[in-house]
Parts: structure tokens; C-alpha cells; sequence
């Protein structure tokens, strides 16, 4: 199958600095896309989902835009903090009747104090 | 509304033996998909489950396995462990109606250690 693939492995930032996330993903017939955080020993947590026919969306604190023209994902991540400290999934649906979430490598997020 | 749960948390199998993994969804939620995750390979789907009935399948050999019960409950199946199935093993649950396109919830995964 496709592949979601994440262009950074790690990203450290400072405490109250806006951090950014990318992701690029191969299936261009995609049409569901969510972004997971997972902390250490614990199972992907739902941050935010975007479908196709949107090209951003906001959460708390948080941004989701999709650029379908690239294939093109990236988690935005406003004022951020110590608990944001994760590593970060973006996974996609693909398209179809067989659908299956398609998870990418990951990045782990580190925030200094 | 409690979230998904697993059991065990953690398990210590060797080579040659079956291990069973238990999963309950989110109430309300009829679909249970079922997740591996490894360093090396991240996070890989393994099969899904609606309405009692395998929806979709990964690419795993036969030796996984799994089932649902009519309280939408899921258990996965590992027959014949091998060392390389030493994974962290995660469910998921959705309301389903949207085949692999409603938000999916993960429980906190069972470690499984094959010796």
C-alpha cells in the first residue's frame, strides 16, 4: 500500500514557541486525515482530523492545514507547552470501500524549558 | 464515557505459544480495529471489525487473528509466536458507519514480549 511519510524524525522547540509539524503523504485519492499524539506508554490520542474539502482547521490550540496540490499535511501547534511533548503521528484513510488508517513514521516533539 | 480499554497491559510469552488480547470499545462505537506497532515497522493495521464481521485485513500472516462479539467486545488472536511479534498491540474504536473514515480512538495498548 501507500505510505504516509513524515519529513522530520525529531523537532525541538522552545516553551511558548509555536511548533509546526509536516507530513507528506502519497495517496492523492485520500480523502480523511488525523493527526495523533502519543506519549510514552501510552496508546495515540485524537489531536484534530481534517477532510479533503477543507484546507484548514482549528482546534484548541491547534491547526491542521492540508495542501492537496502537494500532498501536503502539517500540525501547527500554537503557545506550545512541556505536555505537548509527544511524538506525533499524521495517518490517512486512502479512498474506497477498503479503507485502513496509514500511519506515518512519526515525529517526536521536544519542548525546553 | 470511559474510552477503550485493554487487557492485559502487559504479557511475557515464548516462542510457539498463542496469546489472546481483549478490547472494549467506547460504548456506542461498533467498529474494532486492531494495531501494531513496532520500532522498526510503526504503526501497522491489522484487521477491523463491524458488526460482529472481519470489515478489512492488513497485511499480516494467518497466524493473527481476531473476532467480535455481538457487545462489539474484540479479541485478537496470535498463534505460533514468533520473537519478531514482540510489539506494542493497539485497538481502536469508531462508530463505524464510515468505513476507516470515522475518527478512530486507541486504547492504551497491551505490551506483548515474545522470549
Amino acid at each position: 500500500g501507500e505510505s504516509v511519510g513524515l519529513h522530520l524524525p525529531t523537532l525541538s522547540v522552545q516553551e511558548g514557541d509555536n511548533s509546526i509539524i509536516n507530513c507528506a503523504y502519497s495517496n492523492s485519492a485520500s480523502d480523511y486525515f488525523i493527526w495523533y499524539k502519543q506519549e510514552s506508554g501510552k496508546g495515540p490520542q485524537f489531536i484534530i482530523d481534517i477532510r479533503s474539502n477543507m484546507d484548514k482547521r482549528q482546534g484548541q490550540r491547534v491547526t491542521v492545514l492540508l495542501n492537496k496540490t502537494v500532498k501536503h499535511l502539517s500540525l501547527q501547534i500554537a503557545a506550545t507547552q512541556p505536555g505537548d511533548s509527544a511524538v506525533y503521528f499524521c495517518a490517512e484513510t486512502g479512498s474506497g470501500s477498503a479503507r485502513q488508517l496509514t500511519f506515518g513514521s512519526g515525529t517526536q516533539l521536544t519542548v525546553l524549558p | 464515557k470511559a474510552g477503550v480499554t485493554q487487557t492485559p497491559r502487559y504479557l511475557i510469552k515464548t516462542r510457539g505459544q498463542q496469546v489472546t488480547l481483549s478490547c472494549s470499545p467506547i460504548s456506542g462505537h461498533r467498529s474494532v480495529s486492531w494495531y501494531q506497532q513496532t520500532p522498526g515497522q510503526g504503526l501497522q493495521f491489522l484487521f477491523e471489525y463491524f458488526s460482529e464481521t472481519q470489515r478489512n485485513k492488513g497485511n499480516f500472516p494467518g497466524r493473527f487473528s481476531g473476532r467480535q462479539f455481538s457487545n462489539s467486545r474484540s479479541e485478537m488472536n496470535v498463534s505460533t509466536l514468533e520473537l519478531g511479534d514482540s510489539a506494542l498491540y493497539l485497538c481502536a474504536s469508531s462508530l463505524g458507519v464510515r468505513v476507516g473514515a470515522d475518527t478512530q480512538y486507541f486504547g492504551p495498548g497491551t505490551r506483548l514480549t515474545v522470549l
